[in-house]
């Protein structure tokens, strides 16, 4: 079964420093998420990608994160610099299309903890 | 302002009895929604979907009512099963959107 892959699992950094996390969906999906869940609480969308181009990163604090899929398939975000309030799972979800009722499907999630 | 509410943090259930986990939106566009089961150290794997059309989906032991007049979806696990402790998220999206609010979770705990 295909499945969204993300890498690292874990990432333990310290502020100021920079971070990457990668995602790679599953092949053909075309829409793109990436989420931050905090201990306790639900996933909240940073940003959603369709193929290559950004179409809602509303929730995306830019001033120290960015995020970008290039060729329509595989995505980075970053955090640079990283400050404590960033700890948190970071996950990536894929779906065939950003039309309305297409189920997402999850990664495994990248776990950061900024010390 | 959180649109999507699990007021309930845990929920604690004898095995082969029923769970129910609930779950209220505030926003009336809402028209398609979603739980999602999450075991630690993993990411949400999606259990089951109900459009705004329908007030019942069923799929096997899992059941999603949706009573859009109370803005309220529940899910219904018949019978419980020990793998079945995990935590539960609901979530809603807007049709031409796919952008899913999620609910705080609800960590279900069904004791063998």
């Amino acid at each position: 079964e295909a499945e969204v892959a993300q890498s690292p699992r874990y990432k333990i950094t310290e502020k100021s420093q920079a971070v990457a996390f990668w995602c790679d969906p599953i092949s053909g999906h075309a829409t793109l998420y990436w989420y931050r869940q905090i201990l306790g609480q639900g996933p909240e969308l940073l940003v959603q990608f369709q193929d290559e181009s950004v179409v809602d990163d509303s929730q995306l604090p830019k001033d120290r994160f960015s995020a970008e899929r290039l060729k329509g398939v595989d995505s980075t975000l970053k955090i640079q610099p990283a400050e404590l309030g960033d700890s948190a799972m970071y996950l990536c979800a894929s779906s065939l299309s950003r039309s309305g009722q297409e189920t997402q499907y999850f990664g495994p999630g990248t776990r950061l903890l900024v010390l | 302002d959180q649109q999507v509410k699990q007021n309930s943090p845990s929920l604690s259930v004898q095995e082969g009895r029923i769970s129910i986990l609930n779950c209220d939106y505030t926003n009336s566009m809402f028209d398609y929604f979603l739980w999602y089961k999450k075991y630690p150290a993993e990411g949400p794997t999606f259990l089951i979907s109900i459009s705004s059309i329908k007030d019942k989906n069923e799929d096997g032991r899992f059941t999603v009512f949706l009573n859009k007049s109370a803005k309220h979806l529940s899910l219904h696990i018949v019978p419980s099963q020990p793998g079945d402790s995990a935590v539960y998220f609901c979530a809603a999206s807007v049709d031409n959107f796919n952008k899913f609010y999620f609910g705080s979770g609800t960590k279900l705990n069904v004791k063998p």
